[in-house]
């Protein structure tokens, strides 16, 4: 079966610092996998997919993820976060069809001023 | 810009009551999916709908919850009876299709069950 792990539930950063959210996966086959960001009390904003190739993947909001099958993660970064990134951040992993989504417990991201 | 709408963004009921919510994909999206969200934790999927067929509904506790899509557009989900550990977001997304495609998630209905 499939399962995501964000090991860190919260985390708090100042503004203009570099952010990095971890995210450990467990799937069988090569993994769909993506990042998706929620702000209070509002639905779910992907921010970013991979499924193949390039390893590094962009996104939106400036933040990029790279896939590192050896140690089965797919960490998001952002070299300098805003006041406005405060938010719970969840990675998925989705199966070969891409949907099935199987999400982590989420990182809530604070931004101190 | 074209968006999940859910309805009612807020419910709150007592236990052993019914209670429904409302999904309307984007236009033209073929795929529909609810999700269930415990405060604190991550959404876990609770149906699956491809047009008006459902492809998953494994994690559907189908004692109390049923859903529907039946002219493949819009769904409902409903519980009947509510119980307090029902309370949670209900989120609806949609995408064009099963597969490697983004969901878009709509802004959820927030159920307190009291």
């Amino acid at each position: 079966a499939q399962s995501v792990t964000q090991p860190d539930i919260h985390i708090t950063v100042s503004e203009g610092a570099s952010l990095e959210l971890r995210c450990n996966y467990s799937y069988g086959a090569t993994p769909y996998l993506f990042w998706y960001v929620q702000s209070p009390g509002q639905g779910l904003q992907l921010l970013l997919k991979y499924f193949s190739g390039d390893t590094l993947v962009q996104g939106i909001k400036g933040f990029e993820a790279e896939f590192k099958r050896s140690q089965s993660s797919f960490n998001l970064r952002k070299p300098s976060v805003h006041w406005s990134d405060a938010a719970e951040y969840f990675c998925a992993v989705g199966n070969n069809a891409g949907n099935m989504l199987t999400f982590g417990g989420g990182t809530r991201l604070m931004v101190k001023p | 810009e074209a968006e999940v709408a859910q309805s009612p963004r807020y419910k709150i009921t007592e236990k052993s009551q019914a209670v429904a919510f409302w999904c309307d994909p984007i236009s033209g999206h073929a795929t529909l999916y609810w999700y269930r969200q415990i405060l604190g934790q991550g959404p876990e999927l609770l149906v699956q709908f491809q047009d008006e067929s459902v492809v998953d509904d494994s994690q559907l506790p189908k004692d109390r919850f049923s859903a529907e899509r039946l002219k493949g557009v819009d769904s409902t989900l409903k519980i009947q009876p509510a119980e307090l550990g029902d309370s949670a977001m209900y989120l609806c997304a949609s995408s064009l299709e099963a597969g490697a495609n983004e969901q878009y998630f709509g802004p959820g209905t927030r159920l307190t069950v009291t």
